[in-house]
């Protein structure tokens, strides 16, 4: 089954950008991800569907300042003009035929 | 409004079982795929299981035996059945709704706990 490795943490500057990354497994570069925020102590939200093309699919009410792209094995989560409502963890996920899969998650703080 | 709400949640002694429910409004539940994720204090998500559109299930192996997904259409709920429970199911659980999935409830807390 895939493997999604992401950081564990990032941290950057009200109104800087940040690109988190998820990185597949060998075998599994191919996949489709998708990217989940969740804020302190709320459930999670979708924020988009990301293909090994780039092509995203995001969610309803998701702002213009989510973007996604791909690179290999890697899918990026990029936040531009970050704001202290993104200080949040951020979880890649993917799945196969039987089997979906989290990555351990990145915890993003804005200074 | 789009929404999923779960219920059925509590305390329960180790070896014991307890049924989740997630109320599905807003949506056509019948067309998606339906699952239930899970959340440690502290941790990070933990897909418990899935149930398509066609009442195909599937599990993970740590749940797989002892865990039973289920959905009933014509009432937009879904449902899962957890038995001989253990400290290490302490977490709150939600309920999610597309094969991504796209649709997250509040999610409802287990604590397993003599």
């Amino acid at each position: 089954q895939p493997v999604l490795t992401q950081s564990s943490s990032a941290s950057a500057s009200l109104g800087s950008s940040v690109n988190l990354t998820c990185t597949l497994s060998s075998g599994h570069r191919t996949y489709t991800v998708a990217w989940h925020q969740q804020q302190p102590g709320k459930a999670p939200r979708y924020l988009m569907r990301l293909e090994r093309r780039g092509v995203h699919n995001k969610g309803s009410a998701v702002p213009e300042r989510f973007s996604g792209s791909s690179s290999g094995a890697d899918r990026y989560l990029t936040i531009s003009n970050l704001q202290s409502e993104d200080e949040a963890d951020y979880y890649c996920e993917t799945w196969d035929s039987t089997t979906w899969v989290f990555g351990g998650g990145t915890k993003l703080t804005v200074l | 409004d789009v929404q999923l709400v779960e219920s059925g949640g509590g305390l329960v002694q180790p070896g014991g079982s307890l049924r989740l429910s997630c109320a599905a409004s807003g949506f056509s539940f019948s067309t998606y795929d339906m699952h239930w994720v899970r959340q440690s204090a502290g941790k990070g998500l933990e897909w418990v299981s899935c149930i398509g559109t066609a009442g195909d299930t599937y599990y993970p192996v740590s749940v797989k035996g002892r865990f039973t997904i289920s959905r009933e259409n014509a009432m937009n709920f879904l449902y899962l059945q957890m038995n001989s429970l253990t400290a290490e199911d302490t977490a709150v659980y939600y309920c999610a709704a597309g094969t991504t999935p796209d649709i997250w409830g509040q999610g409802t807390m287990v604590i397993v706990s003599s």
